[in-house]
């Protein structure tokens, strides 16, 4: 079965300091791993993604991630957050055999402060 | 990426109606999937929709509650049917063009029900 523990509920940071969301991820199959931001009162958003190749991902917003398919984790870091990046933030699964059927994490709450 | 608009964005129902949800897409797809978000929780999948056949299903969500319809490649509709306030929650629809693309989420129906 597949599953997304993120281990953190809520991380609150002051502005400009250094961010590392986590996220671990059990399956027997080849994966795809994504990260999406949901900002108050909005969609989803997608931040970055790994498919394959380089385990260091970059997406938008200057996030990146690393995938380390030995510990089944695919944290998602910023080296100095904005208070702009206060949001929700869900860490995502898509088994290879069935692309698109997504099983997220139960989110972690980003709060920047001044 | 695929563009998605999705209708009504928020609506206050009372209890024992339904109400249908509308996600439109600007290009076609073969997939569509819709997915629950419950007051202060990740997502939940409820179905994925192909054009030309029936919605599958996943656990713990039927389609005598959630009938869901795809007519063409590019509109799918999502019914709540005889509501009750547990079915309060954001309701989204997500596209699948490949995971090149992430997955495309609408801005989501925010649903009470009273």
């Amino acid at each position: 079965a597949q599953s997304v523990t993120q281990l953190d509920s809520q991380v609150p940071v002051f502005e400009e300091a250094p961010v590392e969301l986590r996220c671990n991820y059990s399956s027997s199959v080849s994966v795809y791993l994504f990260w999406y931001v949901q900002y108050p009162n909005q969609g989803l958003q997608l931040l970055l993604k790994y498919l394959s190749g380089s385990t260091l991902v970059k997406g938008i917003n200057g996030f990146e991630a690393e995938f380390n398919k030995s510990q089944t984790s695919f944290h998602l870091r910023k080296p100095s957050v904005h208070i702009s990046d206060t949001a929700e933030y869900f860490c995502a699964v898509d088994r290879g055999s069935t692309l698109g059927r997504l099983y997220f994490g139960r989110g972690t709450q980003l709060t920047v402060w001044p | 990426s695929a563009v998605i608009s999705q209708k009504p964005s928020r609506d206050i129902c009372q209890r024992g109606t339904s109400l249908t949800i509308q996600c439109q897409v600007d290009s076609q797809v073969t997939m569509m999937f819709w997915y629950r978000q419950q007051p202060g929780q990740s997502l939940t999948l409820i179905a994925t929709a192909n054009q030309g056949s029936e919605a599958t299903y996943e656990s713990g969500f039927v389609i005598d509650k959630f009938p869901i319809s795809r007519p063409n490649l590019t509109f799918s509709t999502l019914t709540v049917s005889n509501m009750s306030p547990e079915d309060s929650s954001i309701y989204l629809c997500s596209v699948e063009k490949g995971p090149n693309y992430g997955y495309t989420f609408g801005s989501g129906t925010r649903l009470t029900v009273v």
